[in-house]
């Protein structure tokens, strides 16, 4: 039961221009969502958050965007530099209150390459 | 600050063996999450642990163990390797529980089982 998807699974981008990354998701319980970033032999570093109750959350060159209505979200970079090649995971947290509540649920990851 | 420290870096074992797995949170943090990542896939949560207790478990067999110790740091213990235990395995540091959606990873162990 993949709870989180992200369907792409490469995106190639030209260094200055917008990388949009995506995340799907069909559980209504999920209260954050979060992208991280993997570089090889590297642990994912945490990049940027957004919680249910918001639709934006910017941050420097990135901004999440949540459709809850249409259960997708979506991390924008811009301008994208070639060091964000990387995968890029979207994980989503179930609502406090029951067991794993620290639990993150993960996409499958996309590997974003920045052309210079 | 140092990060969410792992050890060892890198492991071989054979089927039917133990396995240890250490892990130091982010100083001032007091919960630890356990993940397996296989390659081409998202981690997949194994434990949380808050003050020492464990608060959340993911679908793994109970071959899979751990614990929190009073500095937090927290051990992962595998039981009868099976092939497919082959993995990278992170630890997670978050600040408190009601926060713990903000997570913070270790460089992982990378675990081969021949």
């Amino acid at each position: 039961d993949q709870q989180v998807k992200q369907n792409s699974p490469s995106l190639s981008v030209q260094e200055g221009r917008i990388s949009i990354l995506n995340c799907d998701y069909t559980n209504s319980m999920f209260d954050y969502f979060l992208w991280y970033k993997k570089y090889p032999a590297e642990g994912p570093t945490f990049l940027i958050s957004i919680s249910s109750i918001k639709d934006k959350n910017e941050d420097g060159r990135f901004t999440v965007f949540l459709n809850k209505s249409a259960k997708h979200l979506s991390l924008h970079i811009v301008p994208s530099q070639p060091g964000d090649s990387a995968v890029y995971f979207c994980a989503a947290r179930k609502s406090a209150g029951g067991t794993s509540y620290g639990k993150l649920t993960f996409g499958q990851g996309t590997i974003l390459t920045v052309h210079p | 600050d140092a990060g969410v420290t792992q050890s060892p870096t890198h492991l071989i074992k054979t089927r039917g063996q133990h396995v240890t797995l250490r892990c130091s949170p982010i100083s001032g943090h007091k919960s630890v999450s356990w993940y397996q990542q296989v390659l081409g896939q998202g981690p997949q949560f194994i434990f949380q642990y808050y003050e020492k207790e464990e608060r959340g478990r993911g679908n793994f067999p109970d071959r899979f163990s751990a614990r929190q110790f009073p500095n937090y740091s927290s051990e992962l213990n595998v039981n009868a390797l099976l092939l497919g235990d082959s993995a990278l395995y992170l630890c997670a540091s978050s600040l408190r529980g009601d926060r713990s959606y903000e997570q913070y990873f270790g460089p992982g162990t990378r675990l081969t089982v021949t």
